[in-house]
């Protein structure tokens, strides 16, 4: 069945760090793809998303590349902020009405 | 501003009492969905609504319920069969049309806990 695997969590960083959480995926057809992002005592946000193959999602200085031939969408940011502390979820839609979603990696990031 | 609005944001539950979550949407959605998420853990689907008057099981559906009689509402009732109900739960809603590129947006969701 469709599933996505993120890489386990915490993650700390130094404010400035570069940042990559991994994200790989199982689907069949051509899913789009999704990171999404949750603050303390909030919902998810959509962060940033890719429809197609070597598309790349980008947003807040945040970006992933889905990439078809290593099913991978790993987001990238080259300079974290305290303020991007938070849970970030990866997620993939087959084509119904059903979003399948990554345990999620949560990231702190030190001042 | 179109968005969702969960209420209450905190909720207690004694033992044997049903408690009624509230979801609201003014985004003109079809699709509405409700999650569990339980602490340092990923997202479980509860039920979820294709349109008003219809709805499905999710993963974890057992000691829920919920009813769809408008497109904009979307309750979801823990029941007392549900024996571990202290969880944040977050309601979403998707647009309809191209399901597969289109993004679920969510609600700032309700913790309920047991007195």
């Amino acid at each position: 069945g469709n599933s996505v695997t993120q890489m386990e969590g915490p993650v700390t960083l130094s404010e400035e760090a570069f940042l990559t959480i991994n994200c790989t995926y199982t689907a069949t057809g051509y899913p789009s793809l999704f990171w999404y992002v949750q603050y303390p005592g909030e919902g998810l946000q959509l962060l940033l998303k890719a429809t197609k193959a070597d598309d790349k999602g980008s947003n807040k200085g945040f970006e992933a590349t889905y990439r078809k031939e290593t099913t991978s969408f790993h987001l990238e940011k080259g300079s974290v902020q305290v303020s991007d502390s938070a849970v970030y979820f990866c997620a993939l839609n087959t084509g119904g009405f059903k979003t399948i979603f990554g345990a999620g990696t949560r990231l702190f990031v030190k001042a | 501003d179109g968005g969702i609005t969960q209420s209450p944001k905190y909720l207690f539950r004694k033992e044997g009492q049903n408690v009624t979550l509230s979801c609201e949407q003014n985004l003109n959605h079809d699709a509405m969905y409700w999650y569990r998420q339980d602490p340092g853990q990923g997202l479980r689907l509860i039920y979820y609504s294709q349109i008003v008057n219809d709805f499905q099981k999710g993963d974890i559906a057992e000691g829920y319920s919920v009813s769809r009689e408008k497109k904009e509402s979307f309750p979801l009732t823990v029941t007392s069969a549900q024996k571990n109900p202290t969880a944040f739960y977050l309601c979403a809603s998707m647009e309809q049309g191209m399901p597969s590129n289109q993004p679920q947006h969510f609600g700032d969701g309700t913790r309920l806990s047991i007195l």
